[in-house]
């Protein structure tokens, strides 16, 4: 079946580094994304990984590993506005996007 | 970047009326837009497929008949909320994909309409 894990809440400090990771068991494989989700706002893309390996952008980086079906997203120098819910999405076979159900981060100063 | 205008981002209304929301892409053509539903505290869920010149493909559980999706253009689709009841209420995102661009597999997202019914 299809299955997408994350933790629910994290906490982290300003201008520390924080890791979120994300398990998953779908119907075939196209792409991993990760978006990040303020409170009442749609998502916005962070990254997508289709290929092992890490991907960096920034603050933020990406790291996939196919075989083990485990992502994570790392965010650098936190910041206050980087509170916010992060989401795991794979997009199956069908380029349909299998959502978890989020990371909620809180940055404490 | 691609960019996904949805309109209205709030709407209020009472209970029995309908309610469209609009999803435009405004610099791509967009052969396929997905409409999501968030509740409060949950993740995302899609409702359906919309697909241009054809009929939406709706995932299991969600009503046809209640959730109206027409995908008349490229870069025009519509989600009606028909004798909304306050348990529609919720956030509906809707999003694309830039197939013609390079496609990555990127999804797009509109802003989001908040729907609260009365």
């Amino acid at each position: 079946g299809q299955n997408i894990d994350q933790p629910t809440e994290m906490t982290a400090t300003e201008g520390a580094i924080v890791q979120i990771n994300c398990t998953y068991q779908t119907s075939g494989f196209n792409g991993l994304f990760w978006y990040q989700q303020h409170a009442g706002e749609a998502p916005t893309f962070l990254s997508y990984n289709v290929l092992d390996g890490l991907e960096e952008k920034g603050r933020f980086s990406s790291f996939l590993s196919r075989s083990k079906g485990y992502s994570y997203l790392l965010l650098k120098e936190l910041q206050m506005k980087d509170s916010a819910s992060y989401l795991c999405a794979v997009l199956e076979s069908n380029y349909q996007l299998i959502w978890g159900a989020g990371t909620k981060l809180i940055i404490k100063p | 970047g691609a960019v996904v205008s949805q309109h209205p981002s709030r709407v209020i209304c009472k209970s029995g009326t309908s309610v469209k929301i609009e999803c435009r892409s405004l610099d791509f053509q967009a052969t396929t837009m997905f409409w999501y539903r968030q509740f409060p505290k949950q993740s995302l869920m899609l409702m359906a497929t919309s697909n241009e010149g054809s009929k939406a493909t709706y995932e299991q559980g969600v009503e046809k008949d209640k959730f109206l999706i027409n995908h008349a253009s490229l870069t025009l689709s519509t989600l009606t909320v028909t004798s909304a009841h306050p348990e529609d209420s919720s956030f509906y995102i809707c999003s694309a994909r830039d197939l013609a661009g390079g496609d990555t597999g990127e999804l797009f997202f509109g802003e989001g309409s908040r729907l609260t019914v009365l």
